[in-house]
């Protein structure tokens, strides 16, 4: 079964500190890779995507992966109390257009 | 970007009873997804709504539970059939274009009671 797995958390780091979000996949046909981000009662909104190994930077997030560990991660620099929420990781694999979610991260940024 | 409407928002609804939930893409779009997110749970995809043929479930989802239409390439329907309080979910309508990532609309919080 293709798995894509986070810890739940939560994570809390201080405001203006480095959150570091990780996710692991089991799938090695796996392509494409998402963080989302979803406030509590809301739906997932696209942060970042990432096709290939190493970083991709984007503001104040950086994508980074590595395909040989099946490994993503997402840092988010100078958190804010606004970034509180829930990363949802993300995969798809070639030859399909499903995605596969992770069961999410929380993460509280503490003022 | 696509935008997605979709509607109801949230709906309470008596066991036994269905509700049908709708979702509108302001573009034609080939691929369209019906995901479940049960409470403190991740996405789990239901099924892929494909055009002019059935649609396309996922293990664990049947048809007679959960009807799909997608009647054109900017319109699906979901509905979830005889409701006991285990349907209690956010039911999300989702297109995307493959390897670009996917949008979603606002979700439709489901109660049964």
């Amino acid at each position: 079964q293709k798995e894509v797995e986070q810890n739940s958390g939560p994570l809390s780091v201080p405001e203006g500190a480095i959150a570091s979000l990780n996710c692991t996949y089991s799938d090695r046909g796996s392509q494409s890779f998402f963080w989302y981000r979803q406030y509590s009662g809301k739906s997932p909104e696209l942060i970042m995507f990432i096709y290939s190994n190493g970083d991709k930077e984007d503001g104040r997030f950086t994508a980074q992966l590595n395909k040989a560990s099946q490994y993503v991660s997402l840092l988010i620099r100078d958190s804010q109390p606004s970034d509180s929420a829930t990363y949802l990781c993300a995969v798809t694999t070639s030859g399909t257009y499903k995605y596969i979610f992770g069961t999410g991260t929380r993460l509280k940024v503490l003022a | 970007s696509a935008v997605i409407s979709q509607k109801p928002s949230r709906d309470i609804c008596q066991r036994g009873t269905s509700l049908t939930i709708q979702c509108q893409v302001d573009s034609q779009v080939t691929m369209m997804f019906w995901y479940r997110q049960q409470p403190g749970q991740s996405l789990t995809l239901i099924a892929t709504a494909n055009q002019g043929s059935e649609a396309t479930y996922e293990s664990g989802f049947v048809i007679d539970k959960f009807p799909i239409s997608r009647p054109n390439l900017t319109f699906s329907t979901l509905t979830v059939s005889n409701m006991s309080p285990e349907d209690s979910s956010i039911y999300l309508c989702s297109v995307s274009g493959g390897s670009t990532e996917a949008f979603f609309g606002q979700g439709t919080r489901l109660t049964v009671v």
